[in-house]
């Protein structure tokens, strides 16, 4: 499709256990974003990629959560040991832009994922 | 640091009449705001931007928004809303220092009723 497609779409785990959420951005954008979002509030920012660079990781919780996107394109959103508290949709985003200029493009949102530990 | 706040939970209009969802930002810095809206169980669909240029920003599906800098506001406004404009509206601004970080409001949920 044309749009930001993440999967899965529900991912329900035993807390403990690591989860992988994934993020395919539309194709040829540059920028990809990670965010998590809970019930009854806005998105709260995680990190963003430029091509395969990791700008900007401040909105990362703790060591648990980590992103890589090796190849610029497919990115990985990996939450390890998962607790309770982990519990939201977390929802990626891609936006045209280039490394080194105001990135000023609207991002498009993909459908989330939505997150349960049990 | 930035942000943002939508001082209404939720707003309730009639079909066909004026819509108005508040945004008032705090940023150092040029501001850089959106509006976006979040259908149910739906990402968020982008509706408008304002970088620079005219205080008056349209965008998709008839919507517009007035920016003020005196007032640091970002109103979201629609002449004759729809029963399908019922939603969750979010503004945002762009942290200007992390050049791909939107802070969000809290949501702004739309009712409007036939």
């Amino acid at each position: 499709g044309a749009g930001v497609s993440q999967s899965p779409r529900y991912k329900v785990t035993k807390r403990g256990q690591d989860v992988a959420l994934r993020c395919d951005p539309i194709s040829g954008h540059v920028s990809l974003y990670w965010y998590r979002q809970a019930l009854g509030q806005g998105p709260e920012f995680l990190t963003y990629f430029n091509y395969e660079a990791q700008q900007d990781k401040s909105g990362l919780p703790n060591d648990r959560f980590s992103a890589e996107r090796p190849e610029g394109s497919i990115s990985t959103l990996t939450i390890q040991r998962t607790e309770q508290r982990d519990s939201a949709m977390y929802r990626c985003a891609s936006s045209l832009g280039s490394p080194g200029h105001p990135n000023n493009q609207p991002q498009h949102f993909g459908d989330g994922t939505r997150l349960s530990i049990l | 640091a930035q942000s943002v706040a939508q001082p209404e939970d939720q707003v309730n209009v009639a079909e066909g009449n004026p819509l108005t969802v508040k945004c008032t930002y705090s940023v150092s810095g040029n501001p850089y705001l959106f509006w976006y809206v979040q259908y149910p169980n739906r990402g968020l669909q982008f509706l408008l931007k304002y970088i620079t240029g005219d205080n008056l920003v349209k965008g998709s599906y008839g919507f517009e928004a007035e920016f003020n800098k005196s007032q640091t506001s970002f109103h979201l406004k629609k002449p004759s809303a729809l029963v399908s404009d019922s939603a969750l509206y979010f503004c945002a601004v762009r942290d200007p220092d992390s050049w791909g970080k939107l802070q969000f409001g809290a949501g702004t949920q739309v009712v409007v009723t036939p």
